[in-house]
Order: structure tokens, then C-alpha cells, then sequence
């Protein structure tokens, strides 16, 4: 299957700063990015989609101002984690949309805010 | 209309066995419905996808059946070992412009030597 990379795999950091999370397709090229956010033993929440080219689209509840994301290339999403707090601390997982509907995820990325 | 109810929340089977897994949806316009597994501390990985023109498919010890009248589909693990302990979660998804993936609430599957 089609591989998906997260860079970092683990960050922690301290509370009031910044923390970029890159989410790479390596082997296909994806218009579709998806931000996820997983609490322990719970399903998957879906932050945000992102589409190459143009603004990320955000669920209802999700700040926009604090979780950014960017599109910039049909293989690179990144979500930036802004004046991160303790309560941001959450495992982030992103996935990229392989034609026509399949989604791959990366290994997630385990954000704790000291 | 948009939620996916997944069964069991967990699941204890022994070795050899046959692991059952159901989802229920309302929304008909549904027509995709993938089911990944999840280990600890890891993403989750696509096993295998359904859509509604099909009733059942099958990928080794991996099985979807989909009964499109009753809004209901379910995994079907053969020969369950204890690799495959982890977490499962059914999803589905409308043909659109984003395709986004409404999951289940997850099974916790253990699968005992």
C-alpha cells in the first residue's frame, strides 16, 4: 500500500510555544490531506481537511488560529500547533487521500505540552 | 445521520478463532466503507475496503460483509493470532468532493495463545 510519513514522531515541548508537524505522501501524490486527533483508547477526530492550493477546511470546535495548516505541495501538509497548553498534548495523526477514495495514515505524532 | 456504530467495544477470542466485528449506518449515501487496524501507539492501517455493489470480499484471513438492506457491515477475521490483537475501527465515506471518513468508536480486539 501507499506510504505515508509524519515527522516528528514524538515532540515535547514547553507550554506558550510553536510546533510544526510535517505529513509527506512518498509514493503518490495527494490533493487531499486530513488532521486527525486521538485520545487514549478513542477514535479518531477528524481537525481538519486540507486541500493542495487553498485553505484548510475545519470542523466545528477546532481553532483555526491555533492549529494551522498548510498545503503547500500535493506530497507536504504540515500543522503548526500554535502557543501550544497542555490540554493541545494528544497523539496527531494525518492522512493523505489516494485516488479515488482511499485514505493512508501516517504513524502519528505524540504532542506532549509541559 | 452521519454517525457509524461499531460492536463490540472489545473482543476476546482465542487462537484459531473467528473474530466478528459489526457497524451500523443511516446515512444511504454512504458508498465506501474501509476497515483499519490499529496497533498501539501507532496510525491506522487500511485491512480492507467494501463498496455497496458487493456483498462480501475477502483478502486472506480478512473478510467485509456488507448487507447494503439493513445498513450493516462487519469484519470476519479466520484463524484469529494473537498479532492480531489491536484495535480495529470501521469507517465509510460519501463520493464528493473531500471524501471524508466517519469512523466507528472502535474494538479493542485480543486475541489470547
Amino acid at each position: 500500500g501507499a506510504v505515508v510519513s509524519q515527522h516528528p514522531s514524538r515532540v515535547i515541548c514547553k507550554s506558550g510555544t510553536s510546533v510544526k508537524i510535517e505529513c509527506r505522501s512518498l509514493d503518490f501524490q495527494a490533493t487531499t490531506m486530513f488532521w486527525y486527533r486521538q485520545f487514549p483508547k478513542q477514535s479518531l477526530m477528524l481537525m481538519a481537511t486540507s486541500n493542495e492550493g487553498s485553505k484548510a477546511t475545519y470542523e466545528q470546535g477546532v481553532e483555526k488560529d491555533k492549529f494551522l495548516i498548510n498545503h503547500a505541495s500535493l506530497t507536504l501538509s504540515t500543522l503548526t500547533v500554535t502557543s501550544a497548553h497542555p490540554e493541545d498534548s494528544s497523539f496527531y495523526i494525518c492522512s493523505a487521500r489516494d485516488w479515488p477514495d482511499t485514505q493512508y495514515f501516517g504513524p502519528g505524532t505524540r504532542l506532549t505540552v509541559l | 445521520q452521519q454517525q457509524v456504530k461499531q460492536s463490540p467495544q472489545s473482543l476476546i477470542v482465542q487462537k484459531g478463532g473467528i473474530s466478528i466485528i459489526n457497524c451500523a449506518y443511516e446515512n444511504t449515501a454512504f458508498d465506501y466503507f474501509p476497515w483499519y487496524q490499529q496497533f498501539p501507539g501507532k496510525g491506522p492501517a487500511l485491512l480492507i475496503a467494501i463498496r455497496p455493489d458487493v456483498s462480501e470480499k475477502k483478502e486472506g484471513r480478512f473478510t467485509i460483509s456488507f448487507n447494503k438492506s439493513a445498513k450493516q457491515f462487519s469484519l470476519h477475521i479466520m484463524d484469529s493470532q494473537p498479532g492480531d490483537s489491536a484495535t480495529y475501527f470501521c469507517a465509510a465515506s460519501i463520493t464528493g468532493s473531500a471524501r471524508q471518513l466517519t469512523f466507528g468508536s472502535g474494538t479493542q480486539l485480543t486475541v489470547l495463545p
